[in-house]
């Protein structure tokens, strides 16, 4: 069964400066890699996603993830942080058989101070 | 273009009392239906997903249950709520599998519900 790991509950970073949340995966092969945003009280918003390619994936608003194998790791990053960044994100992994079975990460909540 | 509604937005409720949440997606067919719960300060946890009309697959033993009596409908139900089903649940969608792999999942504004 597949899992992901983020490490890092919270982060604060100061507006303009740059992002970077980690996340790790386990699974026995290269599985479909997803990041979402969840602003308070909302649903979740799909930011980008990884199937096949190029291995850096451009996303929404500005965020970008780089798949690296080795590491098994899909990191996300934005190089330069607005106050409207501040949410929770989360990891995500599905298998590619029962691609519907995506597995969450517990979340990283982005605090953005002036 | 695909929307989905969830409803109701928030909901309090006393311990043992039923709970009916509900779920529509609009604008495609067969879709891939599921129902997340997200506890406070936790990830989200995988409740239900049915890939058609009456076929559910229950992911955790729970208090809950889940029905798709339409293809675009989907409903939470519990018959007697409990304090530790608090939480906040998402409904979402993506497209069936034979339109392509690794679908996509897309969330609906989430209901929460507090159990008193």
């Amino acid at each position: 069964a597949q899992s992901v790991t983020q490490p890092d509950i919270h982060i604060t970073v100061s507006e303009g400066a740059s992002l970077e949340l980690r996340c790790n995966y386990s699974y026995g092969a290269t599985p479909y890699l997803f990041w979402y945003v969840q602003s308070p009280g909302q649903g979740l918003q799909l930011l980008l996603k990884y199937f096949s390619g190029d291995t850096l994936v451009q996303g929404i608003k500005g965020f970008e993830a780089e798949f690296k194998r080795s590491q098994s790791s899909f990191n996300l990053r934005k190089p330069s942080v607005h106050w409207s960044d501040a949410a929770e994100y989360f990891c995500a992994v599905g298998p590619r058989i029962n691609d519907y079975k995506l597995s969450f990460g517990a979340g990283t909540t982005v605090t953005v101070r002036a | 273009s695909q929307t989905i509604h969830q409803w109701p937005a928030t909901l309090v409720q006393p311990v043992g009392s039923p709970l009916s949440l509900e779920c529509t997606v609009e604008g495609t067919s067969n879709p891939n239906l599921y129902w997340y719960r997200q506890a406070a300060g936790r990830g989200l946890q995988l409740l239900f997903y049915s890939v058609g009309i009456g076929q559910i697959s229950s992911e955790v033993p729970q208090n809950l249950s889940a029905s798709r009596p339409q293809d675009r409908q989907f409903i939470l139900s519990s018959k007697k709520l409990l304090l530790s089903d608090s939480g906040f649940y998402l409904c979402a969608w993506s497209s069936p599998r034979e339109r392509g792999p690794g679908n996509t999942i897309y969330f609906g504004e989430g209901s929460w519900l507090t159990v008193v």
